[in-house]
């Protein structure tokens, strides 16, 4: 069973902070990244997209990869008000679907 | 460019009847997935197709769920006879190219309630 997990959270970070938000995946031949974001009541959004082992950036978020530890990670720069929502980090693989986890809550404090 | 499209919005129905929730993918997009969202459960795939054809309904809870794609602009889910467990919302997404490795497009979703 493929398995992408993250901490349900709420992660709650104050208003210009950075904000980490973490995922372990299980399955070792998986070769693209996605960082999804829901606010509540909406579909997910496509924040972010990595397929190499690094980190890439994107204004204030950068992804984070490291396929030898099936790792990857979103930190969110100068957290705001506005960056409060799910946070869903999805993984793909050989079959050609995607795996999501359950998402992570993030609140940003003013 | 128009997003992924879906319809209702929001379906409220009693248990039995039959529900129909419709998408148009993104025009050129290849690949059409349905998906359902629950709080427990999170976002589940129920099945996607590829130029219309169905690869993958492993996700598909029972024999009281079908989908189709008869052409590459739509796409239906039918949940018949309907239940309250059915209850979530269902969203579509589309992708180009290879799935899996290329980012998914949502609709806005359909807010299903069985009574």
């Amino acid at each position: 069973q493929k398995e992408v997990e993250q901490n349900s959270g709420p992660l709650s970070v104050p208003e210009g902070a950075i904000a980490s938000l973490n995922c372990t995946y299980s399955d070792r031949g998986s070769q693209s990244f996605f960082w999804y974001r829901q606010y509540s009541g909406k579909s997910p959004e496509l924040i972010m997209f990595i397929y190499s082992n690094g980190d890439k950036e994107d204004g204030r978020f950068t992804a984070q990869l490291n396929k030898a530890s099936q790792y990857v990670s979103l930190l969110i720069r100068d957290s705001q008000p506005s960056d409060s929502a799910t946070y869903l980090c999805a993984v793909g693989g050989s079959q050609g679907n995607l795996i999501f986890g359950k998402g992570t809550k993030l609140s940003v404090k003013p | 460019d128009a997003g992924v499209i879906q319809s209702p919005r929001h379906e409220v129905t009693e248990m039995g009847q039959e529900v129909t929730l419709r998408c148009k993918p993104i025009s050129g997009h290849d690949y059409l997935f349905w998906y359902r969202q629950t709080m427990m459960r999170g976002l589940e795939l129920l099945i996607y197709f590829n130029n219309n054809v169905p690869i993958d309904d492993s996700g598909m809870p029972e024999d009281r769920f079908s989908a189709k794609m008869p052409n590459a602009s739509f796409s239906t889910l039918k949940i018949q006879p309907s239940e309250p467990r059915d209850s979530a919302v269902y969203f579509c997404a589309s992708s180009p190219g290879q799935a899996g490795y290329q980012p998914q497009h949502f609709g806005d979703g359909t807010r299903l309630s069985i009574l």
